[in-house]
């Protein structure tokens, strides 16, 4: 069975503190992705992830990186964490292909900054 | 204009009725289409996806896709109040790369008992 866990389903940190948000996949996939969604908003990739080690902005990777260490794992970090960045965090995985590359999703982490 | 767009709703339908939601998208060449389903504060989970023009079907559930119009739908038979939530198209587009996928932002479904 498909699955791709994070680390916290709800997180509470005060501005200015450095926050890791972690994804795991047990799926071999080759993409892992982050993204933010907000209300009104959808969804936004903040960065992606095709091999280890490799990495690409999305379209909002502005106050974020990451770092993939191993094939399976795949953490956001906020360097220093704004009000800004309240929101729930979506970690995705996929495998490489021209058209069933459907992203699978973590259960989310829901992140207040103070 | 938006790359995949989306009527945000909410959509309501009877209990019982057909449900149409509907999505455009703007990159001709794009390869395939999902359709994802999101209960509130849960994350969106896959209905099924299309990649050739026509009709797919799944249980209650149609996707249909249209290249030249650049549209695709999903249709929701015998609807049900537990298929109250907000459905995401996304799109696997040409450009970009990186197997990365266009999203829309949604539209909201309630079923009315």
């Amino acid at each position: 069975d498909v699955k791709v866990t994070q680390s916290s389903r709800y997180l509470v940190k005060r501005t200015g503190e450095k926050v890791f948000l972690e994804c795991v996949q047990d799926m071999d996939h080759e993409n892992m992705f982050w993204y933010r969604q907000d209300p009104g908003l959808g969804l936004r990739l903040i960065y992606f992830s095709y091999d280890v080690k490799m990495k690409e902005k999305g379209d909002i990777p502005e106050g974020y990186s990451v770092s993939r260490e191993k094939k399976e794992r795949f953490s956001l970090i906020l360097e220093s964490a704004s009000t800004n960045q309240t929101s729930m965090y979506l970690c995705a995985s996929s495998h490489n292909g021209n058209i069933d590359n459907e992203q699978f999703f973590g259960p989310g982490t829901r992140l207040t900054v103070l | 204009q938006k790359e995949v767009e989306q009527n945000s709703g909410p959509l309501s339908v009877p209990e019982g009725a057909i449900a149409s939601l509907n999505c455009t998208y703007s990159d001709r060449g794009s390869q395939s289409f999902f359709w994802y389903r999101q209960y509130s504060g849960k994350s969106p989970e896959l209905i099924m996806f299309i990649y050739s023009n026509g009709d797919k079907e799944d249980g209650r559930f149609t996707a249909q896709l249209n290249k030249a119009s650049q549209y695709v739908s999903l249709l929701i038979r015998d609807s049900q109040p537990s298929d109250s939530a907000t459905y995401l198209c996304a799109v696997n587009p040409l450009t970009g790369g990186g197997n990365k996928l266009t999203f829309g932002t949604g539209t909201q479904l309630k079923v009315e008992l």
